[in-house]
């Protein structure tokens, strides 16, 4: 049971707009920033967002993050193909006292 | 550019150790923290371990507590994870990743491509 809350799937069609949720609590992203990131199938996970909304370069503007109290937002708009990947959710937790991830949601483009 | 290549993976009889190495290049090594990251089969992602730049403080999960050891060389600009007491559950890969901790957020920047560890009798 992971920390940090992520649905397992979700789904869209190419050019559509998908979010992915993350749900934590206070003691994680209620207090610290939370970071995104994409796992294309058979490769080593990629920094997708940073400190909630934050693009690492060469990462285009169709992704986007946002937090609202204890939940953080991944979205995803104008879908393609090649977003088919897991996305996991992370933030330093206090009551761990170390970094935590979400169990991840799977993205099918339909 | 930023590359991290892990070594020394491999199959272990419970009980056995390991011992992990990650070579980093393209980036100033001993200003960034680093950690290990696994992530078992078909499963999500576990934080495993971070060391600081200096090696000052080091942190690990509880799941590897006492049973794994986080270690750096700046000057071969290598990370390094000694893994003992290994347990069937431990089975998965393993990627180092550079922490950009004095980043808003502490993102884990940049991620090798993982070593599998297999633990089975």
């Amino acid at each position: 049971q992971s920390v940090l809350t992520q649905p397992p799937s979700a789904s869209g069609t190419p050019g559509q707009r998908v979010t992915i949720s993350c749900s934590g609590s206070s003691s994680n992203i209620g207090r610290y920033p939370v970071n995104w990131y994409q796992q294309l199938p058979g490769t080593a996970p990629k920094l997708l967002i940073y400190s909630h909304s934050q693009r690492p370069s060469g990462v285009p503007d169709r992704f986007s993050g946002s937090r609202s109290g204890t939940s953080a937002s991944l979205a995803i708009s104008g879908l393609q193909s090649e977003d088919e990947a897991d996305y996991y959710c992370a933030a330093w937790d206090d009551s761990l006292n170390g970094p935590v991830f979400g169990g991840g949601t799977k993205l099918t483009v339909l | 550019q930023v590359q991290l290549v892990e070594s020394g993976g491999g199959l272990v009889k419970p009980g056995g150790s390991l011992r992990l190495s990650c070579a980093a290049s393209g980036f100033s090594f001993s200003g960034y923290y680093m950690t290990w990251i696994r992530q078992a089969p078909g499963k999500g992602l576990e934080w495993v371990s971070y060391i600081t730049s200096s090696s000052s403080r080091v942190y690990y999960a509880d799941s590897v507590k006492g049973r794994f050891t986080i270690s750096r060389d700046n000057v071969k600009k290598s990370l390094y994870l000694q893994m003992s007491g290994l347990r069937t559950d431990d089975t998965a890969v393993y990627y180092c990743a550079r922490y950009d901790y004095h980043t808003s957020g502490s993102p884990f920047d940049y991620w090798g491509q993982g070593s599998l560890v297999t633990v089975s009798s």
